[in-house]
């Protein structure tokens, strides 16, 4: 079965330091997606990506955050300058599109902000 | 957009009864209505879905329930084992948006 996978599993940052989470989508998918989670929380929708652009975004995306979909595989998410409240599993997740089938989820990364 | 209320918040129940989540969505365009499970530290996993066009979906032991009219659709798990013990999570769309909204998710404990 096609999976979304994300690396790292898990980063431990200092606070103020730039991270680079990255994911690589189902391949015949067009909409892309990152989710976090901070522990024992809801999923809270961060930003959506079609067609090379952002979709939309929540009023979590402010801009100390960016996505990238730098090549034909690769959907990245970079925090500019991490606090410590940034720290939260990180899901990536895919979806075909039209009509709409839900998501597949990404395994996560854990990030740690020190 | 989408606004997802999930009820209840904690639920457990004894091996081999049945458990049942409620959720209730706010935009009446919605026509897609999945539930995840999510088991500690892992991915939320797609473990049953409903779309607008029918009233309700089993799989095994699982089924969903969907009440247009009244904009709530819910989760049956009958025969419940431990492992079935997890968070549970219902999502809807927006309309015109393919972004999922999710509910503040149920914690389900099965007692043996």
């Amino acid at each position: 079965e096609p999976e979304v996978t994300q690396t790292p599993s898990h980063q431990v940052t200092q606070m103020g330091q730039e991270v680079i989470l990255r994911c690589v989508p189902i391949s015949n998918h067009l909409y892309f997606y990152w989710y976090r989670q901070i522990l024992g929380q809801k999923v809270e929708f961060l930003v959506s990506f079609y067609n090379n652009e952002i979709s939309e975004k929540s009023e979590i995306f402010d801009d100390q955050f960016s996505v990238e979909r730098p090549d034909g595989s690769n959907f990245t998410l970079k925090i500019r300058s991490t606090k410590l409240e940034d720290s939260a599993m990180y899901f990536c997740a895919s979806s075909e599109g039209v009509p709409f089938y839900g998501y597949t989820f990404g395994s996560g990364t854990r990030l740690t902000v020190v | 957009g989408e606004n997802v209320e999930q009820h209840p918040s904690t639920l457990s129940v004894q091996e081999g009864d049945s458990a049942v989540i409620k959720c209730t969505y706010s935009d009446s365009a919605s026509n897609y209505f999945p539930w995840y499970k999510q088991e500690l530290g892992k991915r939320p996993q797609l473990i049953i879905d409903i779309r607008s066009n029918v009233g309700e979906k089993k799989d095994q032991r699982i089924a969903v329930t969907l009440n247009k009219t009244a904009k709530h659709f819910s989760l049956h798990i009958t025969e419940t084992q431990p492992e079935d013990s997890a968070v549970y999570f219902c999502a809807a769309p927006t309309h015109n948006d393919y972004k999922l909204s999710f509910g503040a998710g149920t914690t389900v404990t099965v007692r043996a």
